[in-house]
């Protein structure tokens, strides 16, 4: 069984580098056929794409934090991890680590299978 | 605003079927089938119900199915029962340049 578990500090000060790991266990990122991916709810709101990363290291951002995301895999220790920079309180919110499922045919996210548990991550000074 | 338009709120009593709409454009849902659905309970991590518009993954019952018609998603639910009041997202693929977008979400209410 597939498990994902977010880490990191619960507080970060504006202007700040928001920086979570998350660590993959029941399964290797090396194993290719998944996108790792940074999912992140803002309290009482929806869901919002940060972005993802494939085992080879490509990266696919949203758009609209892709000026302050950088998204990273380290495969010998089976994690991947986010650094959102120059956070403001509009960055609050939980931050889901979770599993995209390769389509086969169009190489691109079919689901997010595996989900880690959410880590709230409040930036105020 | 979502790039995915849900309706905010649908409710049924048990034993019923719902449907929940889930309306993007020519660019993500009409364009790929990569629409994906979640479940999430609150303070719960979402879960994965339906994915690439139709399939279930192991494990999530078969009273939930999904389909696709043109630029339009839809989850149905059928047999409502209580533990299926929750908040339900819908995302799609949306090509090479957004990548990913979720809808706004729906709650569902088990009267």
């Amino acid at each position: 069984q597939v498990q994902l578990q977010e880490s990191g500090p619960g507080l970060v000060k504006p202007s700040q580098t928001l920086s979570l790991t998350c660590t993959v266990s029941g399964g290797s990122i090396s194993s290719g056929g998944y996108y790792w991916s940074w999912i992140r709810q803002h309290p009482g709101k929806g869901l919002e794409w940060i972005g993802y990363i494939y085992y080879s290291g490509s990266t696919y951002y949203n758009p609209s934090l892709k000026s302050r995301v950088t998204i990273s895999v380290d495969t010998s220790k089976n994690q991947f991890s986010l650094k959102l920079s120059s956070v403001t309180a509009a960055d609050t919110a939980v931050y889901y680590c979770a599993r995209g499922r390769r389509n086969l045919d169009t190489a691109m996210v079919g689901g997010f299978d595996y989900w880690g548990q959410g880590t709230l991550v409040t930036v105020s000074s | 605003q979502s790039a995915l338009t849900q309706p905010a709120s649908v409710s049924g009593s048990p034993g019923q079927s719902i449907t929940i709409s889930c309306t993007g454009t020519s660019s993500d849902v009409g364009s790929y089938n990569l629409v994906s659905w979640y479940q999430q309970h609150p303070g719960k991590a979402p879960k994965l119900m339906i994915y690439e518009v139709s399939k279930r993954p192991s494990g999530v019952s078969n009273r939930f199915s999904g389909s696709k018609s043109g630029n339009t998603a839809s989850l149905t639910i059928s047999g409502l029962q209580a533990e299926d009041e929750a908040d339900y997202y819908c995302c799609s693929y949306a090509g090479s340049s957004t990548y990913v977008v979720f809808g706004g979400g729906t709650k569902l209410t088990v009267l």
